[in-house]
């Protein structure tokens, strides 16, 4: 049974770029949340889709989209990429309130 | 004053000694908790989970929550170097919806 899928593992893109990042949750799960971490950082919380719409977001700037496919894959979506967007961005998928499948990220450089 | 403060560490120990972790919150509206680990450039993994107060235990770990003091414990019998890793307390709140909080992580070294 695979578990999270994401792609790509790595990125490098230049200021002010568009990057999208694609997730597809573990088998059986119905929602996904998505996490920024900074290097030596917990991840912080960027938002979480459930029934292909948005039901929770963290204080992320609107640079930072998504969106929920009737499979219940996913996709990450940052505009006006700064220096500080740097980071591994974790997609994590689960079934109850508790207990996520994390994947092994997308670790994007922003140069 | 942030959600969930952790101690960073980081935390060097010898193997076969007893690790205690712990975290802090300010949301009494957290009512799941969680403990995960995470290995050099992979993601987090599901260590425990207990719902409201209480103790839980899975062989070498035992999790313990505390809400009337805000305070929950990771313990971790017979350390072993392959338990070096960061571990990363969380807390879901069902109170308009269901968002995970991370603590920033305590990186914990088991020296053989």
């Amino acid at each position: 049974d695979a578990g999270v899928t994401q792609s790509p593992t790595h990125l490098i893109k230049t200021r002010g770029q568009q990057v999208t990042l694609r997730c597809s949750p573990k088998s059986g799960h119905d929602t996904v949340s998505w996490y920024q971490q900074a290097l030596g950082q917990g991840p912080q919380f960027i938002f979480q889709y459930y029934e292909e719409e948005e039901r929770q977001r963290g204080n992320f700037p609107d640079r930072f989209s998504g969106h929920q496919f009737p499979n219940y894959s996913s996709e990450l979506n940052v505009n006006a990429l700064l220096l500080g967007d740097s980071a591994l961005y974790l997609c994590a998928s689960s079934l109850v309130e508790y207990g996520y499948t994390f994947g092994s990220g997308t670790r994007l450089t922003v140069v | 004053q942030k959600e969930v403060e952790q101690d960073p560490g980081p935390l060097s120990v010898p193997e076969g000694a007893i690790v205690s972790l712990n975290c802090t919150y300010s949301n009494s509206a957290f009512q799941y908790f969680m403990w995960y680990r995470q290995y050099s450039r992979k993601g987090p993994e599901l260590l425990m989970y207990t719902y409201s107060s209480g103790n839980k235990e899975d062989g070498r770990f035992t999790a313990q929550v505390d809400k009337s003091s805000k305070y929950i414990s990771l313990f971790i019998r017979d350390s072993q170097p392959s338990d070096s890793a960061t571990y990363l307390c969380a807390m879901t709140s069902n109170t308009g919806g269901f968002k995970t909080i991370f603590g920033a992580g305590t990186r914990l070294f088991v020296k053989a």
